[in-house]
């Protein structure tokens, strides 16, 4: 059916470089997309969303990015800082409610 | 804090226990929601409130019973659960089903089933 998942369970990244976590999803329709941070101990917090109509978005120190060719998002987290160690995930909508992917957990080294 | 509130943060019960999960929100949404998160899961839906009306029951255990006494309270009662019933039980909210603005995520229940 239908899903939503990550490439990569764990990445591991250096203080102050720049983190790319990558998304897939199948669901040709789905027109809108979340990238969520979970924190150990905590639910999990929005960071930024994208509509289909656009291919990039920038918050502070993320961007996303969306290539509906070929079903593909990415956040993209520029000097990358020990408080950004988390459970990442996407999420998609295709009109009715939100499906969540699996997860990338972030690790950030010193 | 994220405006959705859960209660309680820890939870140990026994599998004759019943106990029941607790979920507020007053960010004036009208949809709240059960998600069960186990390690190496996605998160599972589970059941899905409109208005106060129940929307989506995801083929969930009967030992598992919601209650939505009204738009900002969302309680989950638990009753003979089981061991795999250990997980973290996240409560959200959003403002419409579509939940174009997002879902707010409580902190969630720690549970575990002895």
């Amino acid at each position: 059916g239908e899903s939503v998942g990550l490439h990569l369970p764990t990445l591991s990244v250096q203080e102050g470089d720049n983190s790319i976590i990558n998304c897939a999803y199948s669901n040709s329709a789905s027109d809108y997309f979340i990238w969520y941070k979970q924190e150990s101990g905590k639910g999990p917090q929005f960071i930024i969303d994208i509509r289909s109509n656009m291919d990039k978005r920038q918050g502070q120190r993320v961007t996303v990015l969306l290539n509906k060719t070929v079903k593909h998002l990415s956040l993209q987290i520029a000097a990358t800082q020990p408080g950004d160690s988390a459970v990442y995930f996407c999420a998609e909508n295709a009109g009715n409610m939100l499906t969540f992917g699996g997860g990338t957990r972030l690790m950030v080294k010193p | 804090e994220t405006g959705v509130t859960q209660t309680p943060r820890h939870l140990v019960m026994g599998m004759t226990n019943k106990k029941s999960l607790k979920c507020e929100q007053h960010l004036g949404h009208n949809a709240m929601y059960w998600y069960k998160q186990s390690a190496k899961k996605p998160l599972e839906l589970m059941f899905v409130y409109n208005f106060k009306e129940q929307t989506e029951n995801n083929s969930v255990p009967s030992r598992f019973s919601p209650e939505c006494p009204n738009s900002s309270h969302l309680f989950l009662h638990l009753h003979t659960l089981q061991p795999e019933d250990s997980a973290l039980y996240l409560c959200a909210s959003s403002q419409d089903l579509e939940g174009l603005r997002g879902y707010t995520f409580g902190s969630g229940t720690r549970l575990t089933v002895v």
